[in-house]
């Protein structure tokens, strides 16, 4: 059991490539969530998604695509990357019990546009 | 919208003493307020968590404290050692909105001087 993996770990970008991170889930969770962490900002909100073919924004979704085909993965993807997309990216996935959701992460992937 | 607001930004303790994390959240309707420890380079990983339906929560050094009223949740950590330094972030989440996000406070820098 893995949990939540996440590809690649690092990369880096220059302004105006594209590129998409996978997050993958081996828990049979209903939901996801694509998260960025900047220093002194906390976890923001991207887009997340309450099950297979389902995606909605987040808080902060500007200049992020994604697709949730199967229930196992979430794809995060970057049209034309700008310097202010450096960040590290999260993933999680959580089940709901009763109606409370607890949240499980990946390792996140550091991203650098330079 | 949604706001959860999180104190001190740093903490610094000697090892042994106790260290207390606050927050506040805006939204009254939320009812699940999980707590998540992050170590350098690491993904945040969930420590202890509360539902609106007790007000403390205890788990050996760890507890948090839940007060409705006032929207404020806190979290407590005991006899505090060299390995509790980290990042916490605290968050709260709606369950009625049956998406399980969460709104994440800024988060707290604690360190454990031995």
């Amino acid at each position: 059991n893995a949990g939540v993996t996440q590809t690649p770990k690092f990369r880096v970008l220059k302004t105006g490539q594209s590129m998409t991170l996978l997050c993958a889930q081996d828990m049979n969770h209903e939901y996801m969530y694509w998260y960025r962490q900047d220093p002194g900002m906390g976890l923001r909100l991207i887009h997340y998604s309450v099950g297979e073919g389902t995606t909605a924004k987040g808080e902060v979704p500007d200049g992020y695509n994604v697709s949730r085909l199967k229930k196992q993965n979430f794809l995060l993807g970057l049209e034309s990357a700008a310097p202010s997309q450096t960040s590290v990216y999260f993933c999680a996935s959580s089940r709901t019990s009763a109606g409370y959701y607890e949240q499980y992460f990946g390792p996140g992937t550091r991203l650098t546009v330079t | 919208g949604e706001n959860v607001e999180q104190h001190p930004s740093t903490l610094s303790v000697q090892e042994g003493d106790s260290a207390v994390i606050k927050c506040t959240y805006s939204d009254s309707a939320s009812n699940y307020f999980p707590w998540y420890k992050q170590e350098l380079g690491k993904r945040p990983q969930l420590i202890i968590d509360i539902r609106s339906n007790v007000g403390e929560k205890k788990d050996q050094r760890i507890a948090v404290t839940l007060n409705k009223t006032a929207k404020h949740f806190s979290l407590h950590i005991t006899e505090t050692q060299p390995e509790d330094s980290a990042v916490y972030f605290c968050a709260a989440s709606r369950g009625s909105s049956n998406t399980g996000k969460l709104i994440f406070g800024q988060g707290t820098t604690l360190q454990v001087k031995p």
